[in-house]
C-alpha cells in the first residue's frame, strides 16, 4: 500500500512568514506524479503544484515545489492571508492515486 | 470555462445505492480521463474511482472492493458514480475532477467540481 505522510499536520505562522510543508512517500514516486492542492473550508480543492514542480496557471510565483524520490517539498514564501488553507500532495502509483493527510497552515 | 457540476447527492439508508451524475462544459470530454475524489466530514481527500477518457480502462481504490463502477457518456458530456452497499463510512460530499497527462508518465486533477453531499445514515 502506498502511504504519503505530509508534516506537520499544523503549521502555525503569521503573514509575511514562510511556510515549508513536507510530503513524505512509502515508496519513490514518480515525479510527474507528485502533485499539490490548496483546499479552503466549504471549497472543492484547487490545483497548484502539478508534477512536482510546475505551478498551474493563476498560482503566484510565492508557490514552489521541489523533491524527488520520496521526499517532496511545497513552500511558500511570504505567506499571505490568502494563504491559510489545508494543503494536500498526490501521487500516482500501482493503478492508485493516493493523497496525503493534509497539512494545515493556520494563522498564529 | 471549464465546469463540473455534480449531481445525484443525498441522504440513503445503509446498505442502499445512489448513482452520481458530473456534468462536464467548457473543454473537450472525451479527450480527458475522469476521476472522483471523496471527502468525509472534517477529513481530508480521499481518491475513489478514475476513468479513461473513452472509458476502457477504469480504477478503483481498493478499500472500496466492487461496491461502485464508474462510467461516462462521452455523447452526452457527462460522468457517472454508480454507488452500491451503502455504508455509513461513505458519507462524504464526492467531487468529480478532469485529468491532465503529463508528459512522460505522469497527470494531475486540473478542475474540480463543487461537489455533492453524500449522507448514509439510518
Amino acid at each position: 500500500e502506498f502511504v504519503l505522510t505530509q508534516s506537520p499536520g499544523t503549521l502555525s505562522l503569521s503573514p509575511g512568514e514562510r511556510a515549508t510543508l513536507s510530503c513524505r512517500a512509502s515508496q519513490s514516486v514518480n515525479r510527474n506524479y507528485l502533485n499539490w492542492y490548496q483546499q479552503k473550508p466549504g471549497q472543492a480543492p484547487r490545483l497548484l503544484i502539478y508534477g512536482t514542480s510546475s505551478r498551474a496557471t493563476g498560482i503566484p510565483d510565492r508557490f514552489s515545489g521541489s523533491g524527488s524520490g520520496t521526499d517532496f517539498t511545497l513552500t511558500i514564501t511570504r505567506l499571505e492571508p490568502d494563504d491559510f488553507a489545508v494543503y494536500f500532495c498526490q501521487q500516482f502509483g500501482s493503478s492508485q492515486w493516493t493523497f496525503g493527510q493534509g497539512t494545515k497552515v493556520e494563522i498564529k | 470555462e471549464v465546469q463540473l457540476v455534480e449531481s445525484g447527492g443525498g441522504l440513503v439508508h445503509p446498505g442502499g445505492s445512489l448513482r452520481l451524475s458530473c456534468a462536464a462544459s467548457g473543454f473537450s470530454f472525451t479527450n480527458y480521463a475522469m476521476s472522483w475524489v471523496r471527502q468525509a466530514p472534517g477529513k481530508g481527500l480521499e481518491w475513489v474511482s478514475s476513468i479513461s477518457d473513452r472509458g476502457i480502462i477504469t480504477y478503483y481504490a481498493d478499500f472500496l472492493k466492487g461496491r461502485f463502477t464508474v462510467s461516462r457518456d462521452n455523447s452526452k458530456n457527462t460522468l457517472f458514480l454508480e454507488m452500491n452497499s451503502l455504508r455509513a463510512e461513505d458519507t462524504a460530499v464526492y467531487y468529480c475532477a478532469k485529468v491532465v497527462p503529463l508528459e512522460p508518465r505522469g497527470a494531475y486533477f486540473d478542475n474540480w467540481g463543487q461537489g455533492t453531499l453524500v449522507t448514509v445514515s439510518s
